[in-house]
């Protein structure tokens, strides 16, 4: 079965540093373009970045870049989000998602979401 | 970044009804349009890719069509566990990847 286990959500300051893991199974990893997407309380979805399967091309939102960086570990198969200087409005649930097709090289539709895990910025 | 706009916001209907989802983006996408489902707590479930193709496992009664700047989610006959809210995305041009706001469809 494909899936996505997200986890290192958590509470944190604004200002601070958190990392988020997914990790994924039941599919060849590192030939797919990975995703993170979040969505805010009571909100809609909102595309943060991607990754190429190789982990060579990554992608950012405009409103997360030179703060978030996003990874992957293929031997372990395994997506990271490392977030620095979080800020209250980055509070949200955070998905990570899996390409339709492998290998493209380009963004497709999102066939595989994992359940998400709660970042929450606040003193 | 394109914008996508859908509509209406809510969408209150009876089952056995048909449910009609606008999404309009600001720019053509050409056919690079997909459609998700989400119920709450859940995460999206992807209904609909590249305007009118079915995703693996979704019932005959979703369907998309459209082209350019103008698409249409089709429900044909609603049942009691499609209320859910229902995005739209592009990936026609990104970075960013972008969703639509949204439209909530509640069944009487």
């Amino acid at each position: 079965e494909v899936q996505l286990l997200e986890s290192g959500g958590g509470l944190v300051q604004p200002g601070g540093s958190l990392r988020l893991s997914c990790a994924a199974s039941g599919f060849t990893f590192n030939t797919y373009v990975m995703n993170w997407v979040r969505q805010a309380p009571g909100k809609g979805l909102e595309w943060v970045s991607g990754i190429s399967g190789s982990g060579g091309s990554t992608y950012y939102a405009d409103s997360v870049k030179g703060r978030f960086t996003i990874s992957r570990d293929n031997s372990k198969n395994t997506l990271h989000l490392q977030m620095h200087s979080l800020r209250v409005e980055d509070t949200a649930v955070y998905f990570c998602a899996k390409d339709r097709v492998e290998s493209s090289g380009v963004e497709d539709a999102f066939d595989i979401w994992g359940q998400g895990t709660m970042v929450t910025v606040s003193s | 970044e394109i914008v996508l706009t859908q509509s209406p916001a809510t969408l209150s209907l009876s089952p056995g009804e048909r449910a009609t989802l606008s999404c309009r983006a600001s720019q053509s996408v050409s056919r690079y349009l997909a459609w998700y489902q989400q119920k709450p707590g859940q995460a999206p479930r992807l209904l609909i890719y590249d305007a009118s193709n079915r995703a693996t496992g979704i019932p005959a009664r979703f369907s998309g069509s459209g082209s350019g700047t103008d698409f249409t989610l089709t429900i044909s006959s609603l049942e009691p566990e499609d209320s859910a809210v229902y995005y739209c995305q592009q990936r026609f041009l990104w970075p960013p990847l972008t969703f639509g706001g949204g439209t909530k469809v509640e069944i009487k």
